[in-house]
């Protein structure tokens, strides 16, 4: 079955970039999303179609896909992005997730 | 506003079933699948399956083949997951999500909790 590999933490410093990276096979072939997720609360939808932005989230986030790993990226990261930061791939009709990245902004 | 809204926490013995409701409103319901995503305490996302509340198709994944089943009512704009054969192992926080054109869930609900205990 098809997995995506995330990195368990992440730390950034406040106003500094974190990029947060997701790996599986053949990834850049497929459009990935990425989910915000904070304590006690549902997952955002903050990345769709590898570098897309729904309304209301902030340009601070951006997201690339290409070869084996897709990455999100927040400029600027202040310390309400803490969060947990989930990606997501189709493989045929399967929705597949990371397994998540705690981000620390300290 | 679009949104899906879940039905309340449960508790339910090993080897019961649990029925979880979401109830769409501001959009059409029979317009977009609705996905069944679990997340245990602690652990990450983990997808279910999905319905087509159009035509009642659906999905499911392999690891819940045989113990879910994913039904809706067009009437009320509410779609419904049976998970059967409860174990402790499915004590997890169950959410259904919207997908867009896109293929992207964009509208998630507010998690249903479901414990199972003897």
């Amino acid at each position: 079955s098809y997995e995506l590999t995330q990195p368990p933490s992440v730390s950034v410093s406040p106003g500094q970039t974190a990029s947060i990276t997701c790996s599986g096979d053949k990834l850049g072939d497929k459009y990935a999303c990425w989910f915000q997720q904070k304590p006690g609360q549902s997952p955002v939808l903050v990345i769709y179609q590898d570098n897309k932005r729904p309304s209301g989230i902030p340009e601070r986030f951006s997201g690339s896909n290409s070869g084996n790993t897709a990455t999100l990226t927040i400029s600027g990261t202040q310390g309400l992005d803490e969060a947990d930061y989930y990606c997501q791939a189709w493989d045929s009709s399967t929705a597949v997730f990371g397994g998540g990245t705690k981000l620390t902004v300290l | 506003q679009v949104q899906v809204v879940q039905s309340g926490a449960e508790v339910k013995k090993p080897g019961a079933s649990v029925t979880v409701s979401c109830k769409a409103s501001g959009y059409t319901f029979t317009s977009n699948d609705i996905h069944w995503v679990r997340q245990a305490t602690g652990q990450g996302l983990e997808w279910m399956g999905w319905l087509n509340p159009n035509s009642g198709n659906t999905g499911y994944a392999q690891k819940f083949q045989g113990r879910v089943t994913m039904t809706r009512d067009t009437s009320i704009s509410t779609a419904y997951m049976e998970l059967s054969s409860l174990r402790s192992e499915d004590t997890a926080v169950y959410y259904c999500a919207r997908r867009v054109v896109t293929n992207a869930f964009d509208i998630w609900g507010q998690g249903t909790m479901v414990t199972v205990s003897s």
